[in-house]
């Protein structure tokens, strides 16, 4: 069964603490592997696609990494404004239009 | 328009009630999806369409759950007959074209509390 598990379920770290995130996945034939950020009460907004073990993204203060089993989402020198939940979603498979979402991880950046 | 957006924001229904709830996509965007967002969970799929054609409805919970989308633009998920474990976040999300680069432009949802 296609699985995504994402750690910590909840991190706190204060401003300028770097650090990961991580998705892992059990998936028959990935097609590719999406990071998304969902704020309290909206809906989750689009950060980044990876499709290859290898491959690296970058956005401002984050950077997605892709691996033949996981991802990490780094976070470097995180500000408040970065608090959010992250959620990562798998498409895999013959069934393109279905992504399978983790449960994301809720971060939490202090002043 | 600018973004999804969905209505209404909260509905509260009363156990074995109906309910409908809309989605007016971005301007253009082929794809429409519908899913289930459960509190402290991540969105579960419900159901796909590709202009008006609902290619994909494998994540309706029951027969109760229908969608539509007739002219390929606005879709409406309604539920017949809710129960409390009904009670969820309904996102709506949309894609420019059929070929999926990941990039979903999602709605805030329509949060349906059934008491």
């Amino acid at each position: 069964e296609d699985q995504v598990t994402q750690s910590p379920e909840a991190l706190r770290l204060q401003e300028g603490e770097s650090s990961s995130l991580n998705c892992s996945y059990t998936v028959s034939g990935l097609r590719g592997l999406f990071w998304y950020r969902q704020d309290p009460g909206k809906g989750p907004e689009f950060l980044f696609t990876l499709y290859s073990a290898g491959e690296e993204k970058e956005k401002e203060r984050l950077k997605a990494t892709l691996t033949k089993k996981e991802s990490f989402l780094h976070i470097t020198a995180p500000k408040p404004e970065d608090s959010a939940t992250y959620l990562c979603a798998v498409q895999a498979g013959y069934n393109f239009n279905k992504f399978y979402f983790g449960s994301g991880t809720k971060l939490n950046v202090k002043p | 328009g600018a973004g999804v957006s969905q209505s209404p924001r909260y509905k509260v229904a009363k156990r074995g009630q109906d309910v409908a709830l809309r989605c007016d996509p971005i301007s253009g965007h082929v794809s429409l999806f519908w899913y289930q967002q459960a509190l402290g969970q991540g969105p579960e799929f419900l159901t796909y369409f590709q202009n008006e054609a609902q290619l994909d409805k494998s994540g309706l919970p029951s027969d109760r759950f229908f969608a539509e989308r007739p002219e390929g633009s606005v879709s409406t998920l309604k539920i017949q007959r809710t129960q409390q474990e009904d009670s969820a976040v309904y996102l709506c999300a949309s894609s420019l074209s059929g070929t999926f680069t990941g990039e979903l432009f999602f709605g805030e949802g329509s949060r349906l509390t059934v008491l």
